[in-house]
């Protein structure tokens, strides 16, 4: 079993749309967890941390489940610039225990 | 600006060749990380360097040399003992030394061979 699961889509909306994406992680220990962003042959780029309470930025929501381990990211009101891989990432304590998922892919479509 | 460079953003090696791989950082963080990814796969880590002059192997650093002599420098050396070098090659750092803090990314270094 991978330390850090999302299912890697493409996920294909339309703009206007609201999409999830969940991802799971087998360490409980983890500690930080992050959602980044990564445009086509680019670098990631951090979008949001994810805080036990949940936390929102603008039209997205972080939402974090330890008790179920997983973590989950909510889009509203998708736009064109929104088509990326969604990368979730967790830390079970220092920097280099830092786990990178696999990414989702997202297509948003006029 | 502070950020992370990295260079070149392109690199062709010869077989049995060695390439290194510059990343320096203005950003005053202390760790510093380099990154393999593969099409369809997540990040892999190659080296770790938590502190100058120390630096720690990652999970996948065989074929692959580092150095940390300043702070703001963590070059990458591809040796030609790495059989499948091809990748995307990304240089992070973040400030802390073991409090999982997000780390930030240079513009990576894609490496063919010729």
């Amino acid at each position: 079993r991978k330390e850090v699961e999302q299912d890697p889509g493409p996920f294909n909306v339309p703009e206007g749309a609201t999409v999830a994406f969940n991802c799971t992680y087998s360490n409980s220990a983890s500690q930080s967890f992050f959602w980044y962003r990564q445009d086509c042959r680019k670098e990631p780029k951090l979008l949001m941390s994810v805080y036990s309470s949940g936390n929102e930025d603008g039209r997205f929501t972080a939402q974090l489940n330890r008790a179920s381990q997983y973590i989950s990211l909510l889009i509203r009101d998708s736009k064109l610039s929104d088509s990326a891989t969604y990368l979730c990432v967790v830390n079970h304590g220092g920097g280099f225990k830092t786990i990178f998922g696999a990414g989702t892919r997202l297509f948003v479509k006029a | 600006d502070g950020g992370i460079t990295q260079s070149p953003k392109y690199l062709f090696r010869k077989e049995g060749q060695n390439v290194t791989l510059s990343c320096e950082q203005n950003l005053n963080h202390d760790a510093m990380y380099w990154y393999r990814q593969d099409p369809g796969q997540g990040l892999r880590l190659i080296y770790y360097s938590q502190i100058v002059n120390d630096f720690q192997k990652g999970d996948i650093a065989e074929g692959y040399s580092v150095s940390r002599e300043k702070k703001e420098s963590f070059p990458l050396t591809v040796t030609s003992a790495q059989k499948n070098p091809t990748a995307f090659y990304l240089c992070a750092s973040s400030p802390d030394r073991g409090r999982g803090q997000p780390q930030h990314f240079g513009d990576g270094t894609r490496l063919s061979i010729l």
